[in-house]
C-alpha cells in the first residue's frame, strides 16, 4: 500500500513568488494535515482538511492557503513568499477521528 | 488541547533501556496519548498510542498512570538507529476543534 506522497521533493523560489505543494493521502484516509518545520525546530501546525472542508488552521497569515480535492488529495499554496518561509513542509493523513497520523517525506521549500 | 512537557534532550548508550517521560497535566477525558519519532529531513513516524495503563508493541511500551497526567515511552535495548527526536502528543482527533499540535520533542542521542 502506498504511503503519503508529496511533490515536489524540493522547490526553490524567489521572494515574492508563489509556491504550490501537493499531497496525496493514503488510500481511504479523508483527513489531511499540513505542517511547517523550519530547520532545527519543531512542527508548526498549518491546516487541517477533512472531507473537502478546512476544519482548522494554525497561526499563519492568510497568504498560506490550501484546499482538498474530491479524491482527498490536497494542495498548499503560499503566496508572496518571504525568506522565512524556507522550511520543510510536511503533509500527513489519517482516518477521520483517528489521532494516528501518517506523514509524507515532505517538500523542502527554499526561498532565495 | 492539553499542553505537553518533555525533556529537551537525553543521552544513552546502545543496549540500554531508555524512558522518556511526558507531562500533560490538563489531559481531557477523551484525549489519547500518542508518540512519534522523527529522523532529520523526514516526516514523523507513529510509534505508539494509548489511553490508560500499559500498551506494548514491537518497538516500544507506553506506561500511563491512573491519573493520566503523565506518560512514559520506554524503548528497550536501544541502538544507534534510535537516535531521533521523539514527540509526545495529547488530543482528541475526533473533535472538530482539533489541531494536532506537536511540542518541541525530546532529542535522543544514542552512543556506541
Amino acid at each position: 500500500e502506498a504511503g503519503v506522497t508529496q511533490s515536489p521533493t524540493h522547490l526553490i523560489k524567489t521572494r515574492g513568488q508563489q509556491a504550490t505543494l501537493r499531497c496525496s493521502p493514503i488510500s481511504g484516509h479523508t483527513s489531511v494535515y499540513w505542517y511547517q518545520q523550519a530547520l532545527g525546530l519543531g512542527l508548526q501546525f498549518l491546516l487541517w482538511y477533512d472531507e473537502g472542508e478546512e476544519r482548522n488552521r494554525g497561526n499563519f497569515p492568510p497568504r498560506f492557503s490550501g484546499r482538498q480535492f474530491p479524491n482527498y488529495s490536497s494542495e498548499l499554496n503560499v503566496n508572496a513568499l518571504e525568506l522565512e518561509d524556507s522550511a520543510l513542509y510536511l503533509c500527513a493523513s489519517s482516518l477521520t477521528g483517528q489521532e494516528k497520523l501518517f506523514f509524507g517525506s515532505g517538500t523542502q521549500l527554499s526561498v532565495l | 488541547l492539553a499542553k505537553t512537557t518533555q525533556p529537551i534532550s537525553m543521552d544513552s548508550y546502545e543496549g540500554q533501556e531508555v524512558n522518556i517521560t511526558c507531562s500533560h497535566n490538563n489531559i481531557a477525558t477523551n484525549d489519547y496519548i500518542t508518540w512519534y519519532q522523527q529522523f532529520p529531513s523526514q516526516g514523523p513516524r507513529f510509534i505508539i498510542q494509548g489511553y490508560k495503563t500499559k500498551v506494548t508493541n514491537e518497538v516500544a511500551s507506553l506506561f500511563i498512570p491512573a491519573d493520566r497526567k503523565s506518560s512514559t515511552l520506554s524503548l528497550p535495548r536501544v541502538s544507534l538507529s534510535d537516535t531521533a527526536v521523539y514527540y509526545c502528543l495529547v488530543g482528541d482527533a475526533g473533535s472538530s476543534a482539533s489541531k494536532i499540535i506537536f511540542g518541541s520533542g525530546t532529542r535522543l542521542s544514542i552512543r556506541p
